[in-house]
């Protein structure tokens, strides 16, 4: 079975704070993604990577950054957090090419900024 | 993506099949059908996928119209774990996954 593990299920930070969210993943997944999730919005997908020290934006990377020095590990990091970056984060992997969408989940870090 | 609509929510008897319709009437021929599940307190689960043939795994059946309009996620004997809410995806290779509102599966005792 595929394996995605989250650093957290839940942390609380003080607005200010740099916050660092880990993702592993044990399937040798070339993708690695970070979503967050809100009430009513949905999923919305900060930031991905398709392979070691690349990365891309997603729809919403402002006040987010990236790193992915490891094939299975990647890393959110929330610069100075902010109360509005309370949420749920969600990190995922999947294979490259057609199966990309094939993702697999971890069990999500729900974050409170304070 | 072409748009998809889904029930808001459905109940079904612990045992039962549940069958979990979509529609999306205006599919391209390039877009897949993606399912995916999420549990109470769990990141998202993929289930299935499909183009154009009905699919099965060891969670689902994925039951595509020929017309491919609309779709139907088959789970053969839903279980009290099943209880989740369901993501009908019409995707198109290169674009986004997004998910919606999905339909809320309740799996009753």
């Amino acid at each position: 079975d595929v394996k995605v593990t989250q650093s957290s299920r839940y942390l609380v930070k003080r607005t200010g704070e740099k916050v660092f969210l880990e993702c592993v993943q044990d399937m040798d997944h070339e993708n690695m993604f970070w979503y967050r999730q809100d009430p009513g919005l949905g999923l919305r997908l900060i930031y991905f990577s398709y392979d070691v020290k690349m990365k891309e934006k997603g729809d919403i990377p402002e006040g987010y950054s990236v790193s992915r020095e490891k094939k299975e590990r990647f890393s959110l990091i929330l610069e100075s957090a902010s109360t509005n970056q309370t949420s749920m984060y969600l990190c995922a992997s999947s294979l490259a090419g057609g199966q990309s969408y094939e993702q697999y989940f971890g069990p999500g870090t729900r974050l409170t900024v304070t | 993506d072409a748009k998809t609509t889904q029930p808001t929510s459905m109940d079904c008897a612990e045992g039962r099949a549940a069958n979990l319709p979509c529609n999306h009437s205006t599919i391209s021929g390039n877009e897949y059908v993606y399912w995916y599940r999420q549990i109470h307190s769990q990141g998202p689960q993929y289930i299935i996928h499909g183009l154009k043939n009905n699919e099965t795994n060891e969670m689902a059946s994925l039951i595509i119209t020929e017309d491919r309009k609309s779709s139907t996620l088959i789970l053969p004997h839903a279980t009290l774990r099943d209880t989740a809410v369901y993501y009908c995806i019409a995707l198109e290779y290169g674009n986004k996954l997004v998910f919606g509102a999905g339909t809320i599966l309740r799996v009753k005792s």
